[in-house]
């Protein structure tokens, strides 16, 4: 069964700072998918940055970007000019590459304080 | 992004009672849903696997007859916690995704079960 572990429950960064959430997981699979999630407080699920494991460029949104290490099985989250507003848990998640719709498998996640 | 609409965001019932929670994908045909289960400061854990038109398929250690779910239409998943317990109260979170229209995982906002 995959896993994924963040090791870091919590994290603080300075406002325009920038901060890097670490992820590791486990698989024997080499098709999958892994993603960043952020829960703000109001809890909705919002989908922040997704990779495939066949590409090998890092994946990129605007002030969002990964270190994927396919061969450590690390996906780290690098968050630029932090904003208030990232505050919020941060969960990765592993998504099999095989057909069909598959489950997410969470990490425990990481708690993301913004200092003004 | 798709949009994945749940509802109730909050529900408060008494022991004994049952509670319907509905989860629509608005704008897409999902073909399989999620629900999950999330406790305070904790990542989600997924309950069980929602097909339309089939059983859904539950995890290991959930509740079958407990935790009811209904998937009975491409855009309609329904979780009823049947003869709900104060150990039931939860924020329980549903997903949806199609097969073969990307890989993203879409989430409703969430429902906040309290059993009194």
């Amino acid at each position: 069964a995959q896993t994924v572990t963040q090791s870091q429950p919590e994290m603080s960064v300075q406002e325009a700072e920038t901060v890097t959430l670490s992820c590791t997981y486990d698989t024997s699979e080499s098709d999958y998918y892994l993603f960043w999630y952020k829960q703000p407080p109001s809890r909705q699920m919002i989908l922040v940055i997704r990779q495939e494991a066949y590409k090998q460029q890092n994946a990129t949104e605007n002030r969002f970007s990964v270190n994927f290490q396919k061969a450590a099985k690390s996906f780290s989250l690098k968050i630029s000019d932090s904003q208030l507003g990232d505050a919020a848990m941060y969960f990765c998640a592993y998504r099999s590459g095989r057909g069909g719709a598959q489950k997410l498998v969470f990490g425990q996640g990481t708690r993301l304080t913004i200092n003004p | 992004g798709a949009v994945v609409s749940q509802h109730p965001s909050r529900v408060i019932c008494k022991s004994g009672t049952s509670v319907k929670i509905e989860c629509r994908s608005l704008d897409f045909q999902a073909t399989t849903m999620f629900w999950y289960r999330q406790f305070p400061k904790k990542s989600l854990m997924l309950m069980a696997t929602s097909n339309e038109g089939s059983k859904a398929t539950y995890e290991q250690g959930v509740e079958k007859d407990k935790f009811l779910i209904n998937h009975a239409s491409l855009t309609l998943s329904t979780l009823t916690v049947t003869s709900a317990h104060p150990e039931d109260s939860s924020f329980y979170i549903c997903s949806a995704s199609q097969a073969g229209q990307g890989v993203s995982a879409f989430f409703g906002q969430g429902t906040r079960l309290t059993v009194v």
